[in-house]
């Protein structure tokens, strides 16, 4: 089974307007971490925002943030008043703290703000 | 924030040629680095786990006489693409760990790889 879903391949935005970019996840590890990344057309990976499983409010930095809903394993990001720059892949990712190290990335979803 | 360095960001082989990629981490020391794979429009693809002062972890399907990873040191890892071939052409990107308990990895810029 997939850890990392994200379903929306595509997604476009009015500037100013919020959107939400959906990700879901799997695990059985209680302890882990969520992650969102923001890759431009440069290819380097931004990190955005994080949350941990046992974190009771959802995370926020600036105009992102995190709906985190851990019955229903969803990590959505939510951005706040699109810019322009704010178009690029978004990509998902979970660590499992007890099983190791590795990172796993969803398949991103691609952001088009349109002005 | 943590600062991680990838040399070279864009690099021209022959076929046949081998070519290192640079992954550095500029201010924390990282036990752990992590090399990936993207094609276009694609996520990444995790190749190695690289853990200092010890072999590489390849994923399944991933040849490591192919893509030799060393871990010299707690900021250094290095990734060689041997006896390159066009259908190696991709962007290679690194990450480093500052530690077990960090909250978050740290991406170099990507190197973009061609092979001719």
């Amino acid at each position: 089974a997939q850890k990392i879903t994200q379903t929306q391949p595509g997604m476009f935005v009015q500037e100013k307007e919020a959107v939400t970019l959906d990700c879901t996840y799997d695990t059985s590890d209680p302890s882990y971490g969520l992650f969102w990344y923001k890759q431009p057309s440069s290819g380097e990976m931004i990190f955005l925002i994080y949350q941990g499983s046992y974190d009771q409010q959802n995370a926020t930095e600036g105009r992102y943030s995190l709906n985190f809903q851990k019955a229903r394993k969803s990590a959505n990001l939510v951005i706040s008043a699109s810019q322009l720059g704010d178009s690029a892949m978004y990509f998902c990712a979970m660590r499992e703290l007890n099983t190791g190290n590795q990172f796993y990335f969803g398949t991103g979803t691609s952001l088009t703000v349109i002005p | 924030g943590a600062v991680v360095s990838q040399h070279p960001s864009w690099v021209i082989c022959k076929s046949g040629t081998s070519v290192k990629i640079e992954c550095r981490s500029l201010d924390f020391q990282a036990t752990t680095m992590f090399w990936y794979r993207q094609f276009p429009k694609q996520s990444l693809m995790l190749m190695a786990t690289s853990n200092e002062g010890s072999k590489a972890t390849y994923e399944q399907g991933v040849e490591k006489d192919k893509f030799l990873i060393n871990h010299a040191s707690l900021t250094l890892s290095t990734l060689t693409v041997t006896s390159a071939h066009p259908e190696d052409s991709s962007f290679y990107i690194c990450s480093a760990l500052p530690g077990v308990s960090s909250n978050t990895i740290y991406f170099g810029e990507g190197s973009w790889l061609t092979v001719v």
